[in-house]
């Protein structure tokens, strides 16, 4: 069964920082990877879907990247509502989230 | 308006069943798979059944199957979850959520519309 890390688990920066959030795979899920961002008592939204392709409406700030077994989230400058938490998911299998990465106001 | 609403969460003692439903509006349902995504408050989100647009191809995670059914109607625009046996380990809060694409997988999901979810609470 395919494991999800996501590192860090939580992190703390400022407005106009830029984020860099990490999701590893135990074993290659070849591009089948997306990303999520929840806010607190919201549903998940959809950011970033097969590695690199933004979902509709996600502005060009969010970039995903990434193959294989490690996969990589930047949000180039953080704006006020992008803190949140955020879940990568692979699809290469059954659908299944890693633990999510905290991004906080430092 | 594009967008799923669940209904039929609620508190269940252990053992009993419960089934939810969600409704879809101002897209093509019977294009799209459909799938329940499952999260314990405070938690991290858990894939808990899907099923393709002619309900051709269904999948259960490991931890709800046998006991769970999933279905759909797509005349009505509408899925449900048949749950069974429940334990306390199924409280969470229940979200019906849309696949992005109309492909004929279920496992292959990217989740992109999302209801507001309905809470489901085992306890004796």
């Amino acid at each position: 069964e395919i494991v999800l890390t996501q590192s860090p688990a939580t992190l703390s920066l400022s407005p106009g920082e830029r984020a860099t959030l990490s999701c590893t795979a135990s074993q290659s899920v070849r591009d089948f990877l997306a990303w999520y961002q929840q806010k607190p008592g919201q549903a998940p939204r959809l950011l970033i879907y097969d590695v690199s392709n933004r979902a509709t409406g996600i502005p060009a700030r969010f970039t995903g990247s990434g193959s294989g077994t490690d996969f990589t989230l930047t949000i180039s400058s953080l704006e006020p509502e992008d803190f949140a938490v955020y879940y990568c998911q692979q699809r290469i299998n059954w659908p299944l989230f890693g633990p999510g990465t905290k991004v906080e106001i430092k | 308006e594009v967008q799923l609403r669940e209904s039929g969460g609620g508190l269940v003692q252990p053992g009993r069943s419960l089934r939810l439903s969600c409704t879809a509006s101002g897209f093509a349902f019977d294009d799209f798979a459909m799938h329940w995504v499952r999260q314990v408050p405070g938690k991290g989100l858990e894939w808990v059944s899907g099923a393709t647009w002619n309900s051709g191809k269904i999948g259960y995670a490991g931890s709800v199957k046998g006991r769970f059914t999933i279905s759909r109607d797509n005349a009505k625009k509408s899925l449900h979850l048949q749950m069974n046996s429940l334990t306390t380990e199924d409280t969470a809060l229940y979200y019906c959520v849309k696949d992005l694409f109309s492909g004929n997988s279920v496992g292959e999901a990217v989740f992109d519309l999302w209801g507001q979810g309905t809470m489901v609470t085992v306890s004796s």
